[in-house]
């Protein structure tokens, strides 16, 4: 079953270094998303993307946050100055069709601990 | 700005029982909901998709029930097994592109 890839699965990084967290989502879908969840609390939706280019983002996705899809089958996430309160799973997501409609599939997250 | 509440927040119950869970959003203007699964340190698999149209979905042993008019859904598992033991997340759209997760009721079965 085609499945939504992410690497690393654990990511270590000083606070201020720039981090890159990348997905492969699933080939046919066309909508991609990133969520994370800080350890104990739930999962929060940063971004949607959609046509090269960004459709909805949360508060939480300010301008430390970018997104890109560099290729046909990347999606990729950048922090560019890592904080303390980064330190979460975040995880990809992609769908075929808009996500209020259609089932949106996980992949198993990247691990970043930020010290 | 949709709310999702889980009752219990942690359930553990011996094997072969039957069991529910619930769910309930402030907002019940939803296209869906779905129900997801956690395991520890892991990504998150969708268990079961709800329409908006649609009152119940059934997956094996899981059935998820969704009351739009109340705010409320819930996930049913027949003869629990050990390795049901995860984390359960519901999740409804909270605008276009995006859904607004509870906070989970983590489900021990034992042996």
């Amino acid at each position: 079953e085609p499945e939504v890839t992410q690497t690393p699965s654990h990511q270590v990084t000083q606070m201020g270094q720039e981090v890159i967290l990348r997905c492969v989502p699933i080939s046919n879908h066309l909508y991609f998303y990133w969520y994370r969840q800080i350890l104990g609390q739930k999962v929060e939706f940063l971004v949607s993307f959609y046509n090269n280019e960004i459709s909805e983002k949360s508060e939480i996705f300010d301008d430390q946050f970018s997104v890109e899809r560099p290729d046909g089958s990347n999606f990729t996430l950048k922090i560019r100055s890592t904080k303390l309160e980064d330190s979460a799973m975040y995880f990809c997501a992609s769908s075929l069709d808009r996500g209020d409609g259609e089932k949106l599939f996980f992949g198993s997250g990247t691990q970043l601990s930020v010290l | 700005k949709q709310e999702v509440t889980q009752i219990p927040a942690a359930l553990s119950v011996p094997e072969g029982e039957n069991l529910v869970l619930n769910c309930s959003f402030t907002d019940s203007a939803i296209y869906n909901l779905q129900w997801f699964r956690q395991d520890p340190g892991k990504g998150l698999t969708s268990l079961l998709l709800i329409q908006s149209s649609q009152r119940e979905q059934t997956s094996g042993r899981l059935n998820a029930s969704l009351d739009k008019s109340s705010g409320r859904s819930t996930l049913y598992i027949a003869a629990s097994q050990p390795g049901d033991s995860a984390t359960y997340l519901c999740a409804v759209p909270g605008g276009a592109q995006k859904l607004v997760f509870g906070q989970g009721t983590r489900l021990t079965i034992n042996p």
